[in-house]
């Protein structure tokens, strides 16, 4: 089976940092993507890690540790706005679009 | 805006009736997804067609069904619905891997 695992609800303070961890583990692996939704609305693509390491894009990076079978995605510089669900998904084949998703993470910022 | 557009956004059915969802991809990709996401959950794969063809579907049952058409636009059916089937139904297409959403369709079974 495939399962992804993500802690539920994060809080943060505006201008903080926070790091929400995923754990994957799953049948194939083309990649940890991760999303943001704001409630009510589409998700929209945020960062993409295939290879292990930190990716760096404006204020949120993503780390991915393939052999752990681990990512976090970090928010820096916290914005209210930022307040949304994060959700990680694991690619699973070369071409095609099956994602599995985690269950995401509610981050709400407060003042 | 990621260029696709899904009809309807909200509808309401009742129970043992059937619904057709639309989709309409970003321009140039061939590839479309269909996921459902209930309430507080992350998107389930649907399944997903590719030039007209299935190509890859998650674990749902047969009475969720699908096209795509040579413009690559899509539809998603659920027959004979059941009180689980309330959801978002989300399409996404791509064509480098990462996946660009539709904002939607909130479907309410009662």
């Amino acid at each position: 089976g495939q399962n992804i695992d993500q802690p539920t609800e994060m809080t943060a303070t505006e201008g903080a940092i926070v790091q929400i961890n995923c754990t994957y583990q799953t049948s194939g692996f083309n990649g940890l993507f991760w999303y943001q939704q704001h409630a009510g609305e589409a998700p929209t693509f945020l960062s993409y890690n295939v290879l292990d390491g930190l990716e760096e894009k404006g204020r949120f990076s993503s780390f991915l540790s393939r052999s752990k079978g681990y990512s976090y995605l970090l928010l820096k510089e916290l914005q209210m706005k930022d307040s949304a669900s994060y959700l990680c998904a694991v690619g699973l084949e070369n071409y095609g679009q099956n994602f599995v998703f985690g269950p995401g993470t509610r981050l709400s910022v407060l003042p | 805006e990621t260029g696709v557009t899904q009809s309807p956004t909200h509808l309401i059915k009742t129970r043992g009736q059937q619904v057709t969802l639309r989709c309409s991809s970003q321009s140039g990709h061939n590839t479309v997804s269909w996921y459902q996401q209930a309430l507080g959950q992350g998107p389930q794969f649907i399944f997903q067609y590719y030039r007209e063809e299935e190509n890859g579907r998650g674990n749902f049952p047969p009475r969720f069904s699908g096209l795509q058409f040579p413009n690559y636009s899509s539809e998603l059916n659920v027959n004979a619905l059941e009180l689980d089937d309330s959801a978002l139904y989300l399409c996404a297409s791509s064509v480098t891997g990462e996946l660009f959403f539709g904002e939607g369709s909130r479907l309410t079974v009662l």
